[in-house]
């Protein structure tokens, strides 16, 4: 079946541009998480969604990341003013219960968007 | 000192060698260790995940935790070409809270 989807695949924006980023999960699967994986890095955590609402949002950097997941499927990740240090790839993942209901519930990632900010 | 600490690499390594990848950590109320392999231009998959301490076999992986010592590995049998990618260690408490990564060691297998 299909997998966990993203788009767009690259982003290129100037600073201070408003971005948003999509991210398709698995159909059923009523966990959603988003990172941020830097150059060499591995993922840093963002936010998780358990349905619509987010169960932890304490990965977010500051109040120009915001994200939403309205209908508990597809979810929007929404960065203000952009800055050069926000460029890295954004990875969504999603799982069928979620780690707040399952300690090791397995997540299951897209391939990202590259986000690059000049 | 990082929470989670992963030599960086890279590894490179002939085919059918024995592949060793460790993490180091120093958070004593991680209780979840997995490990997840990530192609180039990819994102993460989840190889194993281990609860507390001990030894987990799957196939050519094996996972090994040490909670005394704060050090986990991964060790890979018999490495073939296609398991050239970056290797990453993740960890988190009770209920997935605080999961971490750590940063990855890239791995090449020399055919």
């Amino acid at each position: 079946g299909a997998g966990v989807s993203q788009t767009p695949s690259n982003k290129v924006t100037e600073k201070g541009k408003y971005v948003e980023l999509r991210c398709d999960p698995i159909s059923g699967h009523t966990a959603l998480y988003w990172y941020r994986q830097s150059l060499g890095q591995g993922p840093e955590f963002l936010i998780y969604f358990q349905g619509t609402g987010a169960a932890d949002d304490s990965g977010l950097p500051n109040d120009r990341f915001f994200a939403v997941r309205p209908e508990g499927s597809v979810s929007t990740l929404k960065i203000q003013r952009t800055e050069r240090g926000d460029s890295a790839v954004y990875l969504c993942a999603s799982s069928l219960l979620g780690l707040a209901r399952h300690s090791t519930d397995t997540q299951y990632f897209g391939p990202g968007t590259r986000l690059t900010v000049l | 000192q990082k929470e989670v600490e992963q030599d960086p690499g890279p590894l490179s390594v002939p085919e059918g060698a024995i592949v060793s990848l460790n993490c180091t950590y120093s958070n004593s109320a991680f209780q979840y260790f997995m490990w997840y392999r990530q192609y180039s231009r990819k994102g993460p998959e989840l190889l194993m995940y281990t609860y507390s301490s001990g030894n987990k076999e799957d196939g050519r992986f094996t996972a090994q935790v040490d909670k005394s010592s704060k050090y986990i590995s991964l060790f890979i049998r018999d490495s073939q070409p296609s398991d050239s990618a970056t290797y990453l260690c993740a960890m988190a408490n009770n209920y997935g809270q605080n999961f971490v990564f750590g940063p990855g060691t890239r791995l090449s297998v020399l055919p």
